[in-house]
């Protein structure tokens, strides 16, 4: 089975700018959770998705959504970017979910703010 | 105070010790996570854990739910162990990862 993927991997965008993160989980899966990595932050949840409806949303602004298609594809959206967006941002997909199976990661879009 | 705390935060030890990595949560958990991640970001799912003891190749996870504590044991550690190890909890209801801030370990030959 081919692993997550993510697209695209590396981003350079300016304040104020939207952007728009993708990632194709494994076939199969139905779970896709978003994650946000920051040398000060550490890991940090944002949201998961199953079958199409977000499950959880983590601590995050309202600058910060998601949505997954009926494939299990998921989309991140950040707009008016922050240079404190800039961050490695993984996304992981599961067969049912957090709680309940193994999350497999994948490589990540690495984000820059300028 | 952070709702997982991981320890020790450096850990550097030589080829073939027995390795030791904790974790402790202050919330109600339905399961936890020990994951790997090394140079490059790339994130690898050792165990899911909600009651008990796991084992896979050298690696061994255990969880005490009552004392809100679990270990990760690395056997017979070799220089390709040398990552950061990060526990993650999922929140009883809230169902969300919340992650410790990981454990550097490095294995020297």
């Amino acid at each position: 089975k081919a692993g997550v993927t993510q697209t695209p991997r590396y981003l350079i965008k300016t304040r104020g700018q939207q952007v728009t993160l993708s990632c194709s989980p494994i076939s199969g899966h139905r779970s896709v959770s978003w994650y946000q990595q920051t040398p000060g932050q550490g890991l940090q949840f944002l949201f998961e998705y199953f079958s199409e409806t977000q499950r959880n949303k983590g601590n995050f602004p309202g600058r910060f959504s998601g949505r997954q298609f009926s494939n299990s594809r998921s989309e991140m959206n950040v707009s008016t970017l922050e240079l404190g967006d800039s961050a490695l941002y993984l996304c992981a997909s599961s067969s049912w979910g957090l709680q309940d199976d193994e999350q497999f990661f994948g490589p990540g879009t690495r984000l820059t703010v300028l | 105070k952070n709702e997982v705390e991981q320890s020790p935060q450096n850990l550097t030890a030589q080829e073939g010790e027995f390795i030791t990595i904790n974790c402790s949560y202050s919330v109600g958990i339905s399961a936890l996570h020990w994951l790997q991640q090394h140079p490059g970001g790339g994130i690898v799912s050792l165990f899911m854990l909600s009651s008990g003891k796991k084992k896979h190749g050298r690696l061994i996870a255990t969880i005490n739910i009552q004392e809100k504590h679990s270990s990760l044991h690395i056997t017979a550690s070799h220089p390709r162990d040398s990552a950061v190890y990060i526990c993650a909890v999922v929140s009883g209801s809230a169902r969300q990862l919340t992650f410790g801030s990981g454990t550097q370990l490095t294995v020297l030959p």
